[in-house]
């Protein structure tokens, strides 16, 4: 069974402060999805990672993918208010079924 | 805005009870799947349907059913509704092609059962 990890969970930061959520999941796959959730609402597509070594960078926020490590990185930039929601990292190992992660819900204050 | 659409948005229904939910999938795209996601967690994969056939399933009881049709529109359906249906029941629409099974999100229908 593939197993998607996340963390932290949950993410208190100050506007300006960089910091990274790590997905970490179980078993050999290229395909990784970054999505974002508000409250309340569905998911937003953030990135798609489809090979190893692939960096996507969107405002202040970057994607990577080391397929060997099965790891796969959210770095956030001078964070601001905008970016508080929930974000989840979902893994294809079979080419249909999409495997999220629990989640990381990210809070910047002033 | 994803294009997919998803009816109704919020529902009540009593334990027991049979429930449908309904979504139109993106322009272009031939596959849909489902997930439910509870309070708090993740989003968990029910199945995908691809040109009106189940393409692959996750860890749900037959009670959980689906359909596909002509116009890639599907539903999803539930039998014997139990408390811990209660959910955000979401449709992903995507275009099955090789290597990339990036898929776009509805709104989610919320499921209450009580």
């Amino acid at each position: 069974e593939l197993k998607v990890e996340q963390n932290p969970l949950f993410l208190s930061m100050q506007e300006g402060k960089n910091y990274t959520i790590y997905c970490n999941y179980s078993t050999t796959s290229d395909r990784l999805y970054w999505y974002r959730q508000d409250p309340g609402k569905s998911l937003e597509s953030l990135f798609v990672l489809l090979s190893n070594g692939a960096v996507k960078q969107e405002g202040r926020l970057m994607a990577s993918l080391d397929t060997k490590a099965r790891l796969s990185t959210l770095h956030i930039t001078a964070a601001v208010h905008d970016l508080s929601a929930t974000y989840f990292c979902a893994v294809d190992a079979d080419g249909y079924a999409l495997n999220f992660g629990k989640g990381t819900s990210l809070l910047v204050t002033p | 805005e994803t294009g997919v659409t998803q009816s109704p948005t919020h529902l009540i229904k009593t334990r027991g009870q049979q429930v449908t939910l309904r979504c139109s999938s993106q322009s272009g795209h031939n596959t849909v799947s489902w997930y439910q996601q509870a309070l708090g967690q993740g989003p968990q994969f029910i199945f995908q349907y691809y040109r009106e056939e189940e393409n692959g399933r996750g860890n749900f009881p037959p009670r959980f059913s689906g359909l596909q049709f002509p116009n890639y529109s599907s539903e999803l359906n539930v039998n014997a509704l139990e408390l811990d249906d209660s959910a955000l029941y979401l449709c992903a629409s995507s275009l099955m092609t090789r290597g990339n099974t990036e898929a776009f999100f509805g709104q989610g229908t919320r499921l209450t059962v009580v």
